[in-house]
C-alpha cells in the first residue's frame, strides 16, 4: 500500500537560513508527488508537483523540490525562509492506480520560524 | 483561479444533532473529495465522488454519509453527531483525466461537538 513518511513533526529555523524538510514515500510504481502548505486556520495550498521529466521541481513561493527515486524521497528545500513561511507542511502521493485522483499524505510539519 | 469555498468556517453542534457541511467548486471539476484533519494525523480522507451520484468510500467513512447530486456541489452528512467528530473537515476537487491528482482545497470547517 502506498504510505507517505514526513519524519519531523517540527523544525525550527531562523530567518534567512536554508529549509529541508524530508519526505519518504512507499509506492509501488513511478509516484506522483505533492507538496502543500497550509496557513493557521487555513485551507492547503499547493505548493509544487512531480508528474514526470526534471527531477527538480520549481514551485511558488520560492519553494523546491528534489525527487530521488532511489532514496523513495522528495525533499522541499528553501535557500532563505521568510517568517511569512511559517506553516505546516503537508507532503502526498497519487494513489495513482484507479481514475479518482486520490492522495496520500504525510503526517504534516510543522515550521516555526526564528526572527 | 481555481475556486472551493465551504459553507461554514466554524460550527458548534451538539452530540446527536444532524449535521451538513457544504463544499462548492466553481472548476467543472469532475472529482471531489472530503478529508478530516487532526493534530499528529495528517489529513484522513472521509469520502469521494468522481462523479454525480457517484461515491466511494476512503479511510474513516464510518459515522458519516455524503451526497454528490449536482457536479459543482459535494455535502458530508454527519447524521448523528459525536464527540470524536470534533475536528477539521477540508474539501478539495480535481479534474479527471490526466493530471487528476492534483487537488485544490477549500479553507476548512471546524467543527466542534459538545
Amino acid at each position: 500500500a502506498q504510505s507517505v513518511t514526513q519524519p519531523d513533526i517540527h523544525i525550527t529555523v531562523s530567518e534567512g537560513a536554508s529549509l529541508e524538510l524530508r519526505c519518504n514515500y512507499s509506492y509501488g510504481a513511478t509516484p506522483y508527488l505533492f507538496w502543500y502548505v497550509q496557513s493557521p486556520g487555513q485551507g492547503l495550498q499547493l505548493l509544487l508537483k512531480y508528474f514526470s521529466g526534471d527531477t527538480l521541481v520549481q514551485g511558488i513561493k520560492g519553494f523546491e523540490a528534489e525527487f530521488k527515486r532511489s532514496q523513495s524521497s522528495f525533499n522541499l528545500r528553501k535557500p532563505s525562509v521568510h517568517w511569512s513561511d511559517a506553516a505546516e507542511y503537508f507532503c502526498a502521493v497519487g494513489a495513482g492506480s484507479s481514475n479518482t485522483g486520490k492522495l496520500i499524505f504525510g503526517q504534516g510539519t510543522t515550521l516555526q520560524v526564528k526572527p | 483561479d481555481v475556486k472551493v469555498t465551504q459553507s461554514s468556517r466554524y460550527l458548534v453542534k451538539r452530540t446527536g444533532e444532524k449535521v451538513f457541511l457544504e463544499c462548492v467548486q466553481d472548476m467543472d471539476h469532475e472529482n471531489m473529495f472530503w478529508y478530516r484533519q487532526d493534530p499528529g494525523l495528517g489529513l484522513r480522507l472521509i469520502y469521494f465522488s468522481y462523479d454525480v451520484k457517484m461515491k466511494e468510500k476512503g479511510d474513516i467513512p464510518e459515522g458519516y454519509s455524503v451526497s454528490r447530486e449536482k457536479k459543482e456541489r459535494f455535502s458530508l452528512i454527519l447524521e448523528s453527531a459525536s464527540t470524536n467528530q470534533t475536528s477539521m473537515y477540508l474539501c478539495a476537487s480535481s479534474l479527471g483525466g490526466p493530471r487528476k491528482e492534483t487537488q485544490y482545497f477549500g479553507p476548512g470547517t471546524r467543527l466542534l461537538v459538545l
